[in-house]
């Protein structure tokens, strides 16, 4: 049974780091890329970034040099990592296997001090 | 970035009825390999999104044969046949051909 489960903190203060963890199951990260996806409340989908099945990345260029997505295969984990927060940055983050088949349940990231 | 617009923004079905949301790309999502990268996702109320279509008209596993999904290089249509209470939400088309991968806005379906 393919999973995604997303865990970090729930509140993130301005201008610091927002580190995700995405930990799969019933899949292989060697063999499916995983996609992370943001959503303010109420809106649209947001694509962030991408870590492929290879260990290559690819990333949306609205996030310039913010965003760094990284593996660890051994845990079966893609983690996110965001600095420099602002206020609008606060949303629901989710991971996704390609072609986001597979949802996680969302993580809910407020910015605020 | 690939703009993707869709319409109407929301739509109210009578249960049994049919509906269709439409989906336009700014750009076409055919690729040279004759595959086109659209994609339709629907989010349930207070749950994740979940890939009704992939590839323009391939059903995803699990979903009712009442979803289908068509269209050409850059219009595509999902139609729900006989929509039903468990159809109520929102709708995304989104396009997985190059990045930064973009989504519509949405498409709300409620029921009459």
């Amino acid at each position: 049974q393919v999973q995604l489960k997303e865990s970090g903190p729930g509140l993130v203060q301005p201008s610091q780091t927002l580190s995700l963890t995405c930990t799969v199951s019933g899949f292989s990260l060697t063999s499916y890329s995983v996609h992370w996806v943001r959503q303010h409340s109420g809106k649209s989908l947001e694509w962030m970034g991408r870590m492929w099945s290879d260990g290559d990345t690819s990333y949306n260029s609205a996030f310039t040099s913010r965003l760094s997505i990284s593996r660890d295969t051994s845990k079966s984990q893609v983690f996110l990592k965001m600095n420099s927060l602002q206020t609008e940055d606060t949303g629901t983050y989710y991971c996704a296997r390609n072609p986001m088949d597979a949802w996680g349940q969302g993580a809910s990231v407020t910015v605020s001090s | 970035d690939i703009v993707m617009t869709q319409a109407p923004l929301s739509v109210s079905v009578t249960p049994g009825e049919s509906a269709s949301i439409s989906c336009r790309s700014s750009k076409s999502l055919l690729h040279s390999n004759g595959i086109t990268y659209v994609y339709w996702y629907l989010q349930k109320p207070g749950k994740s999104p979940q890939l009704l279509i992939y590839r323009m008209s391939n059903l995803a596993s699990g979903v009712p044969d009442r979803f289908s999904g068509s269209g050409s290089e850059t219009d595509f249509t999902l139609k729900i046949s006989r929509v039903e209470a468990e159809d109520v939400g929102i709708y995304y088309c989104g396009q997985l051909l190059e990045n930064p991968y973009t989504f519509g806005a949405g498409t709300k379906l409620e029921l009459k």
